[in-house]
């Protein structure tokens, strides 16, 4: 158990829907990031956060895409007006303390934009 | 080119062999690697980190990095059915927010 939960575990959408995820970590866990992963991939760098500040977005989060971190604890991921290109898994990865940077992911939410 | 390059497999090894997966990276930035295991359906979960030249063992899993080479290896000892899995190595820079670069992920059968 790596003390990181995600909810909804899975999502389907119709395209143009708006749609939002929740990263849980434990609290001591400062620093939080996302990825997404498609089939046959490997998880690909969306955003990274600090306590509650967003120090790092990658160019492949759009402006459908917003991440919020409110008082450095759970995180939300946001994606307005679907496509089916967004369909894939979402994960959350958090890395303990400061002093290691290996990172530990959650269970990851699977959307399906139909 | 990938930054962080796997061969995609299937890598197929009988129960009981050493499984023998690699990796090779560009960024000759890149300070920290991690490999992580991935069964179908579920998020990654890492199992071994390297952070300097040489063999790094745990249990039945060696990892191995040659920053010359950029290459970075796992064998999996004795190898059970319950190793079919895709393996992601992954490679991240030394500072900032530590982004970490996957690749995109070796899968291995283990034959009964």
């Amino acid at each position: 158990d790596t003390g990181v939960s995600q909810n909804p575990r899975h999502k389907i959408t119709k395209r143009g829907q708006n749609v939002t995820f929740r990263c849980d970590p434990i609290s001591e866990h400062n620093r939080l990031y996302w990825y997404r992963q498609t089939l046959g991939q490997g998880p690909e760098f969306l955003t990274y956060f600090q306590n509650e500040a967003q120090l790092e977005k990658s160019r492949l989060l759009s402006d459908r895409f917003s991440a919020e971190r409110p008082k450095g604890s759970f995180s939300t991921l946001e994606i307005q007006r679907t496509e089916q290109g967004d369909s894939a898994m979402y994960l959350c990865a958090t890395i303990v303390g400061g002093s290691t940077y290996e990172q530990y992911f959650g269970p990851g939410t699977r959307l399906t934009v139909t | 080119q990938k930054e962080v390059e796997q061969n995609s497999g299937p890598l197929s090894v009988p129960e009981g062999a050493i499984a023998s997966l690699n990796c090779t990276y560009s960024d000759r930035g890149s300070q920290s690697f991690f490999w992580y295991r991935q069964y179908s359906g579920k998020s990654p979960e890492l199992i071994m980190s390297i952070y300097s030249n040489g063999d790094k063992e745990d249990g039945r899993f060696t990892a191995q990095l040659n920053k010359a080479s950029q290459y970075v290896s796992l064998l999996i000892r004795d190898s059970q059915p319950s190793d079919s899995a895709t393996y992601l190595c992954a490679a991240s820079n030394s500072g900032g927010y530590q982004k970490v670069t996957f690749g995109t992920g070796t899968k291995l059968q283990v034959i009964p």
